[in-house]
Order: structure tokens, then sequence, then C-alpha cells
């Protein structure tokens, strides 16, 4: 079946700009991640969601982030003002909610790349 | 969650057995001990998971240890495209909670010809 998918893959961005970054999980996953991994660096938690409301936004960095889930499905992610410290592979993942596991299966990732 | 201790790196001979060790020592009795892998330029793919029981899926085995404080990931035939950053991680997924997943350095396999 389809799995978690991003777009766009590569974004270049010129500081200042606003950029869209969007997420579509894997059909009937109720729980959305996203995630951020700057170069040689681990996984940065950013926002959760259960359906459409975010019960954890706690990582993200600044209030020039800021994410909203749809039809409890596709996910945007939302930087204002770009900086070049937010140059990253923004990742997003979903997973199975209730009694199952809660595997979370990750997408490509966005490639943000601000100039 | 647990953290967990890997080898920065290890070599394997294509068409040869990858065993990737990960300690665990302080695993809960409700966290699971889970395996991925990030191909350059790739999002995180998942490979394997399980709780106690030695575990067996079309890409990988995973071994626990009775005590459950260490595993290993074995990918019986290593190919040339299993060159890949293998991260071992320990969360309660079965839990009422969602999981933040934290990805340490994990371990650079490197499969030569």
């Amino acid at each position: 079946g389809a799995g978690v998918s991003q777009s766009p893959s590569n974004k270049v961005t010129e500081k200042g700009k606003d950029v869209e970054l969007r997420c579509d999980p894997i059909s009937g996953h109720t729980a959305l991640y996203w995630y951020r991994q700057s170069l040689g660096q681990g996984l940065e938690f950013l926002i959760y969601f259960q359906g459409n409301s975010a019960p954890d936004k706690s990582g993200l960095p600044s209030d020039r982030f800021s994410a909203e889930r749809t039809g409890g499905s596709v996910s945007t992610l939302t930087i204002q003002r770009t900086q070049q410290e937010d140059s990253a592979v923004y990742l997003c993942a979903s997973s199975f909610t209730g009694r199952g596991l809660k595997t979370q299966y990750f997408g490509p990732g966005t490639r943000l790349l601000v100039l | 969650d647990a953290k967990t201790t890997q080898p920065p790196s290890m070599d394997c001979a294509e068409g040869r057995a990858a065993n990737l060790p990960c300690n665990h020592s302080t695993i809960s009795g409700n966290e699971y001990v889970y395996w991925y892998r990030q191909i350059h330029s790739q999002g995180p793919q998942y490979i394997i998971h399980g709780l106690k029981n030695n575990e067996t899926n079309e890409m990988a085995s995973l071994i626990i240890t009775e005590d459950r404080k260490s595993s290993t990931l074995i990918l019986p035939h290593a190919t040339l495209r299993d060159t890949a950053v293998y991260y071992c991680i320990v969360y309660n997924a079965g839990g009422t909670s969602y999981g933040k997943l934290t990805f340490g350095q994990g371990t650079i396999l490197t499969v030569h010809p």
C-alpha cells in the first residue's frame, strides 16, 4: 500500500520567505508526527497530531513554526520568515493509534535550504 | 525512554550476514526494541521490532537476550543496498501515550563487494 508521502522533496528559499511543507500520512493512521533532522544530527521532534488536534507542540523551535492538520489526514508545516538555521530535512511520520502497536512509518522528507 | 548504545560503524562483505548489536540495559518492561535504518538522503525506514521473543520478517531477524538488556539485528545476506545508518531505539509503542522517537548516532553499516 501507499506509504507516507511528502512534498516538495526539495525546497530552496531565500531568507525571510515563508514556506509550506506537506505530509500525506498512511491511510487510516490517526497519529502524525513532524520531525527535523539537521545535517549529521539525530531526529528532533517538532509536533504530534492525534486526529486534527495537536496535543504536543513542545518541539516547535519558535513561533515562526506552525502546523495544522485537516480532515484527520493531510498536514502542513509552515515556517514563516525563514532563517538559515531552519535549513534541514523535515520528516513526517504516521502511526496507528488505539490498542495496536504505534509503529511510526516515515516519509522521504523535504530538504529545505534557506539561502 | 531507555537509552541505547551501538557501535559507531561496522563493515560487512556482500552476501554475508551482518550482525548489528545494541545495548539497552535500562529498558523497562513495557518498552519495545525497534530498529530503523536510514539510507543516504532518504527518510528512516522501519525494519523490525520485538518485545521479548526473537522476531523475523522479510528484511531481518531480531534476537533479544533473555534479560532484554541487549539485542542483535541480523541481515542474513547483506547487499550493497543495505549500506545505511542503523538505529536501535526502545520505547513504549504499546502504551496509551504517543512516542517521540529519538535516534542516537546509530551504526554506520558499510557493505562492500
